[in-house]
Protein backbone atom coordinates (compact mmCIF):
# COMPACT_ATOMS: atom_id res chain seq x y z
CA UNK A 1 0.00 0.00 0.00
CA UNK A 2 1.77 3.04 -1.18
CA UNK A 3 -0.39 5.27 0.99
CA UNK A 4 -2.30 7.22 -2.08
CA UNK A 5 -5.85 6.90 -2.61
CA UNK A 6 -8.19 7.16 -4.76
CA UNK A 7 -11.85 7.23 -5.67
CA UNK A 8 -13.79 5.82 -7.57
CA UNK A 9 -11.87 2.64 -8.14
CA UNK A 10 -14.03 2.55 -11.18
CA UNK A 11 -16.10 4.77 -13.33
CA UNK A 12 -18.72 4.26 -15.99
CA UNK A 13 -20.34 6.75 -18.27
CA UNK A 14 -21.69 8.23 -21.22
CA UNK A 15 -19.80 10.62 -24.14
CA UNK A 16 -20.24 14.16 -23.64
CA UNK A 17 -20.40 13.71 -19.65
CA UNK A 18 -18.40 15.14 -16.94
CA UNK A 19 -16.45 13.28 -13.90
CA UNK A 20 -14.28 13.98 -11.31
CA UNK A 21 -11.58 12.21 -9.75
CA UNK A 22 -9.88 12.28 -6.55
CA UNK A 23 -6.47 11.80 -4.93
CA UNK A 24 -5.84 11.66 -1.33
CA UNK A 25 -1.61 11.45 -1.33
CA UNK A 26 0.47 10.32 1.29
CA UNK A 27 0.31 12.30 4.40
CA UNK A 28 2.88 14.75 4.40
CA UNK A 29 3.77 14.91 1.18
CA UNK A 30 3.19 18.66 -1.19
CA UNK A 31 3.27 17.14 -4.58
CA UNK A 32 0.35 15.39 -6.33
CA UNK A 33 0.94 14.15 -10.42
CA UNK A 34 -1.99 13.16 -13.08
CA UNK A 35 -0.61 10.10 -15.37
CA UNK A 36 -3.45 8.56 -17.78
CA UNK A 37 -2.42 5.11 -18.79
CA UNK A 38 -4.16 3.23 -22.09
CA UNK A 39 -3.62 0.33 -24.66
CA UNK A 40 -1.97 2.89 -27.22
CA UNK A 41 -0.83 5.85 -24.97
CA UNK A 42 0.93 3.79 -22.32
CA UNK A 43 1.18 6.03 -19.46
CA UNK A 44 1.31 9.66 -19.95
CA UNK A 45 2.11 12.57 -17.38
CA UNK A 46 -1.14 14.76 -17.71
CA UNK A 47 -0.51 18.01 -14.77
CA UNK A 48 1.48 18.12 -11.05
CA UNK A 49 0.61 20.69 -8.42
CA UNK A 50 3.27 21.39 -5.92
CA UNK A 51 1.25 22.89 -2.45
CA UNK A 52 -1.69 23.40 -4.37
CA UNK A 53 0.05 25.38 -7.56
CA UNK A 54 0.55 24.01 -11.12
CA UNK A 55 3.76 22.86 -11.20
CA UNK A 56 4.06 21.12 -14.51
CA UNK A 57 2.03 20.33 -17.57
CA UNK A 58 2.13 17.30 -19.74
CA UNK A 59 -0.03 15.91 -22.43
CA UNK A 60 -3.23 17.25 -21.04
CA UNK A 61 -6.31 18.23 -23.15
CA UNK A 62 -8.02 21.09 -22.67
CA UNK A 63 -11.29 19.11 -21.95
CA UNK A 64 -9.50 18.14 -18.68
CA UNK A 65 -8.46 20.49 -15.50
CA UNK A 66 -7.49 19.83 -12.50
CA UNK A 67 -6.99 21.13 -8.52
CA UNK A 68 -5.17 20.93 -5.38
CA UNK A 69 -6.76 22.20 -2.16
CA UNK A 70 -5.66 23.36 0.28
CA UNK A 71 -5.85 20.35 2.41
CA UNK A 72 -3.57 18.98 -0.24
CA UNK A 73 -5.82 16.60 -2.11
CA UNK A 74 -6.24 16.76 -5.85
CA UNK A 75 -9.32 16.47 -8.28
CA UNK A 76 -8.89 15.80 -12.16
CA UNK A 77 -12.32 16.91 -13.77
CA UNK A 78 -12.62 15.49 -17.35
CA UNK A 79 -15.47 17.07 -19.17
CA UNK A 80 -17.25 16.18 -22.89
CA UNK A 81 -16.08 12.90 -22.33
CA UNK A 82 -15.29 10.38 -25.76
CA UNK A 83 -14.43 7.11 -25.83
CA UNK A 84 -11.16 7.50 -26.18
CA UNK A 85 -10.45 9.13 -22.81
CA UNK A 86 -11.24 5.49 -21.52
CA UNK A 87 -8.04 4.52 -19.29
CA UNK A 88 -6.66 4.17 -16.25
CA UNK A 89 -5.88 6.90 -14.68
CA UNK A 90 -3.39 7.06 -11.40
CA UNK A 91 -2.43 9.54 -9.16
CA UNK A 92 0.95 9.89 -7.58
CA UNK A 93 2.43 11.99 -4.87
CA UNK A 94 6.28 12.85 -3.61
CA UNK A 95 7.29 14.78 -0.50
CA UNK A 96 8.30 17.66 -2.12
CA UNK A 97 8.72 18.90 -6.40
CA UNK A 98 11.40 17.99 -8.28
CA UNK A 99 12.78 14.40 -8.37
CA UNK A 100 11.62 13.16 -5.41
CA UNK A 101 10.27 9.18 -5.53
CA UNK A 102 6.94 9.35 -6.68
CA UNK A 103 4.56 6.98 -5.00
CA UNK A 104 1.10 6.17 -6.96
CA UNK A 105 -2.09 4.62 -5.85
CA UNK A 106 -4.34 2.25 -7.00
CA UNK A 107 -5.83 3.83 -10.14
CA UNK A 108 -9.68 5.13 -11.33
CA UNK A 109 -10.70 2.92 -14.38
CA UNK A 110 -13.00 4.99 -16.53
CA UNK A 111 -14.75 3.30 -19.26
CA UNK A 112 -16.51 5.81 -21.72
CA UNK A 113 -19.51 3.85 -23.47
CA UNK B 1 9.37 13.79 -30.79
CA UNK B 2 11.89 12.27 -28.16
CA UNK B 3 10.61 9.25 -26.40
CA UNK B 4 11.80 7.13 -24.40
CA UNK B 5 11.41 2.94 -25.87
CA UNK B 6 12.38 -0.33 -24.93
CA UNK B 7 13.43 -3.27 -26.88
CA UNK B 8 11.79 -6.28 -25.82
CA UNK B 9 8.15 -5.83 -24.95
CA UNK B 10 7.85 -9.28 -23.30
CA UNK B 11 10.57 -11.76 -21.48
CA UNK B 12 10.03 -14.90 -20.04
CA UNK B 13 12.82 -16.46 -17.88
CA UNK B 14 12.94 -18.78 -15.20
CA UNK B 15 12.91 -18.91 -12.02
CA UNK B 16 16.34 -18.29 -9.92
CA UNK B 17 17.63 -16.93 -13.33
CA UNK B 18 19.10 -13.40 -13.96
CA UNK B 19 16.56 -11.02 -15.84
CA UNK B 20 17.79 -8.28 -17.99
CA UNK B 21 15.34 -5.37 -19.45
CA UNK B 22 16.67 -3.14 -21.77
CA UNK B 23 15.66 0.27 -22.43
CA UNK B 24 16.67 3.28 -25.12
CA UNK B 25 16.08 6.79 -24.58
CA UNK B 26 16.89 9.46 -27.35
CA UNK B 27 17.15 12.65 -25.89
CA UNK B 28 20.30 13.15 -24.92
CA UNK B 29 19.26 16.07 -22.35
CA UNK B 30 17.98 13.42 -20.17
CA UNK B 31 20.32 13.22 -16.92
CA UNK B 32 17.38 11.32 -14.66
CA UNK B 33 16.53 7.86 -15.25
CA UNK B 34 13.50 5.50 -12.91
CA UNK B 35 12.59 2.15 -13.30
CA UNK B 36 9.19 1.08 -12.21
CA UNK B 37 7.13 -2.02 -12.12
CA UNK B 38 3.43 -2.28 -12.08
CA UNK B 39 1.72 -5.30 -10.86
CA UNK B 40 -1.29 -6.51 -12.63
CA UNK B 41 -4.21 -4.09 -11.16
CA UNK B 42 -1.81 -1.99 -8.82
CA UNK B 43 -0.19 1.38 -9.64
CA UNK B 44 3.66 1.49 -11.05
CA UNK B 45 5.80 1.33 -7.96
CA UNK B 46 9.17 2.87 -7.89
CA UNK B 47 12.51 0.40 -7.89
CA UNK B 48 15.31 2.47 -8.14
CA UNK B 49 17.13 5.39 -10.24
CA UNK B 50 20.42 7.11 -11.28
CA UNK B 51 21.53 10.21 -12.34
CA UNK B 52 23.54 10.67 -15.45
CA UNK B 53 26.87 11.31 -12.94
CA UNK B 54 26.48 7.68 -12.28
CA UNK B 55 27.18 4.72 -14.63
CA UNK B 56 25.65 1.63 -12.41
CA UNK B 57 23.89 1.53 -9.28
CA UNK B 58 22.68 -1.37 -6.98
CA UNK B 59 19.50 -2.06 -5.03
CA UNK B 60 18.38 -4.66 -3.26
CA UNK B 61 18.74 -7.99 -6.00
CA UNK B 62 18.36 -4.87 -8.70
CA UNK B 63 20.77 -3.35 -10.78
CA UNK B 64 20.36 -0.62 -12.90
CA UNK B 65 23.49 0.24 -15.50
CA UNK B 66 23.40 3.59 -17.77
CA UNK B 67 25.46 3.72 -20.93
CA UNK B 68 25.24 7.25 -21.88
CA UNK B 69 27.37 7.39 -24.74
CA UNK B 70 24.70 4.63 -26.45
CA UNK B 71 21.90 6.23 -24.43
CA UNK B 72 20.59 2.75 -23.09
CA UNK B 73 19.97 1.67 -19.86
CA UNK B 74 19.03 -1.60 -18.25
CA UNK B 75 17.50 -3.27 -15.23
CA UNK B 76 18.97 -6.19 -14.13
CA UNK B 77 17.21 -8.50 -11.12
CA UNK B 78 18.98 -11.48 -9.51
CA UNK B 79 17.86 -14.49 -8.80
CA UNK B 80 14.79 -13.80 -10.41
CA UNK B 81 11.70 -14.65 -8.55
CA UNK B 82 7.50 -15.44 -9.32
CA UNK B 83 6.93 -12.14 -7.35
CA UNK B 84 8.76 -10.68 -9.86
CA UNK B 85 6.45 -10.90 -12.89
CA UNK B 86 4.91 -7.61 -13.80
CA UNK B 87 5.22 -4.73 -16.50
CA UNK B 88 8.89 -2.82 -15.80
CA UNK B 89 9.09 0.84 -17.18
CA UNK B 90 11.96 2.87 -17.67
CA UNK B 91 11.48 6.25 -17.55
CA UNK B 92 13.16 9.62 -17.87
CA UNK B 93 13.07 13.05 -16.44
CA UNK B 94 14.19 15.88 -18.63
CA UNK B 95 16.61 18.01 -17.48
CA UNK B 96 14.40 21.42 -18.30
CA UNK B 97 11.81 20.12 -16.45
CA UNK B 98 12.39 18.57 -13.25
CA UNK B 99 8.80 17.74 -12.47
CA UNK B 100 7.99 15.96 -15.62
CA UNK B 101 8.40 12.28 -16.36
CA UNK B 102 8.31 10.64 -19.91
CA UNK B 103 7.57 6.73 -19.35
CA UNK B 104 8.39 3.89 -21.83
CA UNK B 105 5.86 1.42 -23.13
CA UNK B 106 7.37 -1.15 -20.70
CA UNK B 107 8.28 -4.72 -20.47
CA UNK B 108 5.96 -7.88 -19.29
CA UNK B 109 8.42 -10.16 -17.49
CA UNK B 110 7.01 -13.46 -17.02
CA UNK B 111 8.52 -15.59 -14.55
CA UNK B 112 8.51 -19.71 -15.24
CA UNK B 113 8.09 -21.79 -11.98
Amino acid sequence: DSGVTQTPKHLITATGQRVTLRCSPRSGDLSVYWYQQSLDQGLQFLIQYYNGEERAKGNILERFSAQQFPDLHSELNLSSLELGDSALYFCASSALAGRDTQYFGPGTRLTVL
Amino acid sequence: GESVGLHLPTLSVQEGDNSIINCAYSNSASDYFIWYKQESGKGPQFIIDIRSNMDKRQGQRVTVLLNKTVKHLSLQIAATQPGDSAVYFCAENEVTSYDKVIFGPGTSLSVIP
